[in-house]
């Protein structure tokens, strides 16, 4: 199975003020078909995760334009740009390229 | 709207079943994978099954094969995962979820608590 590690694993952030996470696998992610099936995931407290980033640097809908996502082969980055203190949560990278798909471990990310 | 609403979560003792459902709505069902993600209590998010569009292809994650079960229904768009011989370490809130890795297409219900323990 694809291991995913993340970096941090606890995030204090200034609201305002840029924030970065990092997810690294212990594969390539690229799939057999050119696409690299990596994502980004927001857990809000006391809610259901939301898929913020897709293939790496796509964003969902309704996704503010503050998130983005970078990377490649196995080293990926999400910024959010100016943090908000709606983005207060538990970030979860997740490859999709291979089965099981497997998420890293959360980056908690709170405000000072 | 899409809606994903899961039901069938409760206190089971280890060795016991129980049936999860998922009633879908506000998308086309037979169109797109589904999956159940499960969340320990405190702990991160695991993928446990998926099945494709037909339901003719399943997958599971090593720890539930040969315990758990994936179907649909696309006729009553609804979703099931069967849950036999069951372990404390099964206890999670259970995510019914419906992805895409190509396109913009990603929900997830409000899940369903199964708590395993005697």
């Amino acid at each position: 199975d694809v291991v995913m590690t993340q970096s941090p694993l606890s995030l204090p952030v200034t609201l305002g003020q840029p924030a970065s996470i990092s997810c690294r696998s212990s594969q390539s992610l690229v799939n057999s078909d050119g696409n690299t099936y990596f994502n980004w995931f927001q857990q809000r407290p006391g809610q259901s995760p939301r898929r913020l980033i897709y293939k790496v640097s796509n964003r969902d809908s309704g996704v503010p334009d503050r998130f983005s996502g970078s990377g490649s082969g196995t080293d990926f980055t999400l910024k959010i740009s100016r943090v908000e203190a709606e983005d207060v949560g538990v970030y979860y990278c997740m490859e999709g390229t291979q089965w099981p798909w497997t998420f890293g471990q959360g980056t908690k990310v709170e405000i000072k | 709207e899409v809606q994903l609403v899961e039901s069938g979560g409760g206190l089971v003792q280890p060795g016991g079943s129980l049936r999860l459902s998922c009633a879908a709505s506000g998308f086309t069902f037979s169109s797109y994978w589904m999956l159940w993600v499960r969340q320990a209590p405190g702990k991160g998010l695991e993928w446990v099954a998926n099945i494709n569009q037909d339901g003719n292809v399943k997958q599971y994650v090593d720890s539930v094969k040969g315990r758990f079960t994936i179907s649909r229904d696309n006729a009553k768009n609804s979703l099931y995962l069967q849950l036999n011989s069951l372990r404390v370490e099964d206890t999670a809130v259970y995510y019914c979820m419906t992805t895409s890795r190509s396109v913009a297409h990603d929900y997830w219900g409000q899940g369903t608590l199964v708590t395993v323990s005697s």
